[in-house]
This record gives structure tokens, C-alpha cells and sequence, in this order.
């Protein structure tokens, strides 16, 4: 069992649709979560961090839950540039290392 | 905008072969990271280091890849001799004291 599961996907959804991607991860001892997305053949780039009191960036809406080890991302109004993988992350240690889901695929539809 | 460069940026090479990737970190960034992303898959750190020490190679197959940052600045992966599952993006970050991981480009390795 992977120690970060998500979801891989495909989401088809239309434009200004609402999406909601979970995630759950293994190891209690995990310290910080992210969100980061990943267009096509490019680099991963960090779209947000996740904090328990959860927190919002636009139409980006980020929820963690420590109890359950549960993290989610709701995007509202969905836009064609939206389209790309959504990487969920955690980070443990005193290195701080970080591990990664396998990615949801997000494609939004005119 | 300060980046993380990378070069070549794409590698074709025949099993048995030597490569080589090379990394240039945000200036003064004093972490560096090297992951291998294979398709469908997230990134997974190969490597990890503070300055010019290794923090982390716990998941580096030593037997032929190797990496190394003399001088805490930019940093060399080798694998020798390539085999055909290494075929993947390798991934280097680079990240200040604030810990956000900045990715360069990358390099896709094709193994023939």
C-alpha cells in the first residue's frame, strides 16, 4: 500500500463545474501536506499548503483532517486551465522529505 | 523569477550506457533534491542534500547511480549503466529555510 493514495482519475467535468479530490495517507508521524499540480510533461509546482483549519485561494479550497489523515481539494467554477494532475504530498522527518501521491487527472471540458 | 535549471533536458541513450543529468539550484538555496518520476506515477525522492552533504539516499539504487554536489552549488546524478526501467523524468528541487520545493524542468531519460 502506497503511503499517499489518491484517486487517479481521469475527473471529466465541465467548465464551471465543482470538483473535490481526496486524499488519505498512512504515517501519523507526517507533518505538513500540500497540494501541488502538474501540467502535461512540465514540472510539479506547488499550488497550495494544507493546514487543519483549512484554507482557501480562490476558487481553491484545501481541508485536512489529522484524525482521519485525510486531505482534500475542492476547486469551485472549474476552467479550462485547470485541466492538469493534482499531486497530493506530505512531508515527515527531520529532513523534511516529502512523499507524493500517483496524481489525480483533472480534464475540464468546454 | 529565480529557477532551478536542468540540463539536457531530454536523454536517449542504449542500455549499459553511462548518463549523466546536471542541476543548477535557486542561488542560495542550500537544500537539493533529487527525485525520478516514472509516467503515471509522483515524483520519488532519490536524494537529498544539505550544502554539500548527503541527508538522504535511502531510496538511491547505489549500486549504479551516484550523485554528488561538491561545492554546494549545482549537482551531478550519474547512473552506470543504464537499464531499461530507468526510463523516467529526473526531477531536481532546490528549497531555502522556508522549505517550499521549487522543481526545475527536468530530464527525460529514454533507455533503448
Amino acid at each position: 500500500r502506497k503511503e499517499v493514495e489518491q484517486d487517479p482519475g481521469p475527473f471529466n467535468v465541465p467548465e464551471g463545474a465543482t470538483v473535490a479530490f481526496n486524499c488519505t495517507y498512512s504515517n501519523s508521524a507526517s507533518q505538513s501536506f500540500f497540494w501541488y499540480r502538474q501540467d502535461c510533461r512540465k514540472e510539479p509546482k506547488l499550488l497550495m499548503s494544507v493546514y487543519s483549519s483549512g484554507n482557501e485561494d480562490g476558487r481553491f479550497t484545501a481541508q485536512l483532517n489529522r484524525a482521519s489523515q485525510y486531505i482534500s481539494l475542492l476547486i469551485r467554477d472549474s476552467k479550462l486551465s485547470d485541466s492538469a494532475t493534482y499531486l497530493c504530498v506530505v512531508s515527515r522527518g527531520a529532513t523534511n522529505k516529502l512523499i507524493f501521491g500517483t496524481g489525480t487527472l483533472l480534464a475540464v471540458q468546454p | 523569477e529565480a529557477e532551478v535549471a536542468q540540463s539536457p533536458r531530454y536523454k536517449i541513450t542504449e542500455k549499459s550506457q553511462a548518463v549523466a543529468f546536471w542541476c543548477d539550484p535557486i542561488s542560495g538555496h542550500a537544500t537539493l533534491y533529487w527525485y525520478r518520476q516514472i509516467l503515471g506515477q509522483g515524483p520519488e525522492l532519490l536524494v537529498q542534500f544539505q550544502d554539500e552533504s548527503v541527508v538522504d539516499d535511502s531510496q538511491l539504487p547505489k549500486d549504479r547511480f551516484s550523485a554528488e554536489r561538491l561545492k554546494g552549488v549545482d549537482s551531478t546524478l550519474k547512473i552506470q549503466p543504464a537499464e531499461l526501467g530507468d526510463s523516467a523524468m529526473y526531477l531536481c528541487a532546490s528549497s531555502d529555510r522556508a522549505n517550499e520545493q521549487f522543481f526545475g524542468p527536468g530530464t527525460r531519460l529514454t533507455v533503448l
